[in-house]
C-alpha cells in the first residue's frame, strides 16, 4: 500500500488567489493522479503522470495545472482561483505490482469564497 | 468508452448480508476494483477482480463475470461503520473509471 500525503487538508481562500496543492509519495510509484469529486457525487479524473516529465489531462476539463519534476512530487496548481473551483481534490498513486491498484491520499478540501 | 452503473442507494440491519451490483461496458478491460469511501473521506481499496469468479477477503467478497459485464460485493455480517459508499471501477489503458457509487446505510 502506499504512503500518500497531501497538504493542505482544507483550504479557504478568497477568489483570485493563486494556489497550490501538495501531493506525495514515498512508495517510487510512476503513475499519479488527481481526483476532484464533490461532495455526494462521483470522481473524476482531472490528470495523471506516467513518471517524471509526464502529464496528461483527465476526462474532466479543469483549470489547474500540474508537475512532474520529481518522481515523488505531484502538486496541482490553480493560478487564479473561483468559487467554481470549490470541491474536494484527491491524490492517488498506482502500484505496478498489483493490477496498478490506486491509493488515495486524504484529500485536500477547498473552498474559494 | 466506459459506462458503469450502480444503485444509487442501499439500506440493510446490522449483522445482515448485502450485494452491491456493477455492470459495466468497457473496452480495453483489465480488471474491476471496488472502493469504500466514508463521508467526507478518500477512497479506500477492497479489492480487485481480474478472472471470472468470487474473491474473499474477510467479510467481504467480490464477484466478476467477464462476459456479462457484471460484478458484485457482497457483505457479511454488517456492522454500523460499513455505512459508507461503495464504488466500483474498472481499469482499461492503466486509468480508472468510477462509477457513482452506492450509499450504503446501515441500521441498528
Amino acid at each position: 500500500e502506499a504512503d500518500i500525503y497531501q497538504t493542505p487538508r482544507y483550504l479557504v481562500i478568497g477568489t483570485g488567489k493563486k494556489i497550490t496543492l501538495e501531493c506525495s509519495q514515498t512508495m517510487g510509484h510512476d503513475k499519479m493522479y488527481w481526483y476532484q469529486q464533490d461532495p455526494g457525487m462521483e470522481l473524476h479524473l482531472i490528470h495523471y503522470s506516467y513518471g517524471v516529465n509526464s502529464t496528461e489531462k483527465g476526462d474532466l476539463s479543469s483549470e489547474s495545472t500540474v508537475s512532474r519534476i520529481r518522481t515523488e512530487h505531484f502538486p496541482l496548481t490553480l493560478e487564479s482561483a473561483r468559487p467554481s473551483h470549490t470541491s474536494q481534490y484527491l491524490c492517488a498513486s498506482s502500484d505496478p505490482t498489483g493490477l496498478y491498484t490506486q491509493y488515495f491520499g486524504p484529500g485536500t478540501r477547498l473552498t474559494v469564497l | 468508452g466506459q459506462n458503469i452503473d450502480q444503485p444509487t442507494e442501499m439500506t440493510a440491519t446490522e449483522g445482515a448480508i448485502v450485494q452491491i451490483n456493477c455492470t459495466y461496458q468497457t473496452s480495453g478491460f483489465n480488471g474491476l476494483f471496488w472502493y469504500q469511501q466514508h463521508a467526507g473521506e478518500a477512497p479506500t481499496f477492497l479489492s480487485y477482480n481480474v478472472l471470472d469468479g468470487l474473491e474473499e477477503k474477510g467479510r467481504f467478497s467480490s464477484f466478476l463475470s467477464r462476459s456479462k459485464g457484471y460484478s458484485y460485493l457482497l457483505l457479511k455480517e454488517l456492522q454500523m461503520k460499513d455505512s459508507a459508499s461503495y464504488l466500483c471501477a474498472v481499469t482499461g489503458f492503466q486509468k480508472l473509471v468510477f462509477g457513482t457509487g452506492t450509499r450504503l446505510l446501515v441500521s441498528p
